[in-house]
């Protein structure tokens, strides 16, 4: 499968445990987005990069939420002092220079 | 920011009959306007888009119409099949706003045998 793909695609976790997710975009694509989708609801944006910049952050990106694009190819998307309030799915797209994006499968979190 | 608003939230459909699912958007700025597909637990998958420039934009039995005077674009999916039971979700953006895409709340459509 030559798509975006993240890993990993479940992760449960504690309150105040720190998780990483990652994400492996279409070879090429210059841009890079990270999603949350919560149960019922569409997927709402959280930051994107072009290349390995960092061109915006959504308000939902509490100080608690950083996200990297080293080398401008997968990111890291980190979660420190995880709250059950951040329980979710986390999607990933990339996207060459246009419009279209693609979906990665996502990572489901569940924080206890 | 911008807003979409999405209807209905479930639609159900015998097979065979067309299903319409409607959206309005509220930055006149935004100039394109995909349509995903939601399967349950699998990746969200693009089946059309159609952008401001254009009214109307049809693939096989899906096609979307764009009303850039009242905000509102819709989907319409014809002879209607079981496996296009999923959620549905419009989309729009702004070129040159970083193309982020702000969703709709879906539609979830079961097409009955």
């Amino acid at each position: 499968d030559t798509g975006v793909s993240q890993d990993p695609r479940h992760k449960i976790t504690k309150r105040g445990q720190n998780v990483t997710f990652r994400c492996d975009p279409i070879s090429e694509h210059n841009r890079l987005y990270w999603y949350r989708q919560t149960l019922g609801q569409g997927p709402e944006f959280l930051t994107y990069f072009q290349n390995e910049a960092q061109l915006e952050k959504s308000r939902l990106l509490s100080d608690r939420f950083s996200a990297e694009r080293p080398k401008g190819s997968f990111s890291t998307l980190e979660i420190q002092r995880t709250e059950q309030g951040d329980s979710a799915m986390y999607l990933c797209a990339s996207s060459p220079q246009g419009n279209i994006q693609y979906f990665g499968a996502g990572t489901r979190l569940s924080v206890l | 920011g911008e807003n979409v608003e999405q209807h209905p939230s479930t639609l159900s459909v015998q097979e065979g009959d067309s299903a319409v699912i409607k959206c309005t958007y509220s930055d006149s700025a935004s100039n394109y306007f995909p349509w995903y597909k939601q399967e349950l637990g699998k990746r969200p998958q693009l089946i059309i888009d159609i952008r401001s420039n254009v009214g109307e934009k049809k693939d096989q039995r899906i096609a979307v119409t764009l009303n850039k005077t009242a905000k509102h674009f819709s989907l319409h999916i014809t002879e209607t099949q079981p496996e296009d039971s999923a959620v549905y979700f419009c989309a729009a953006s702004l070129t040159g706003g970083g193309n982020k895409l702000t969703f709709g709340t879906g539609t979830q459509l079961k097409v009955e045998l």
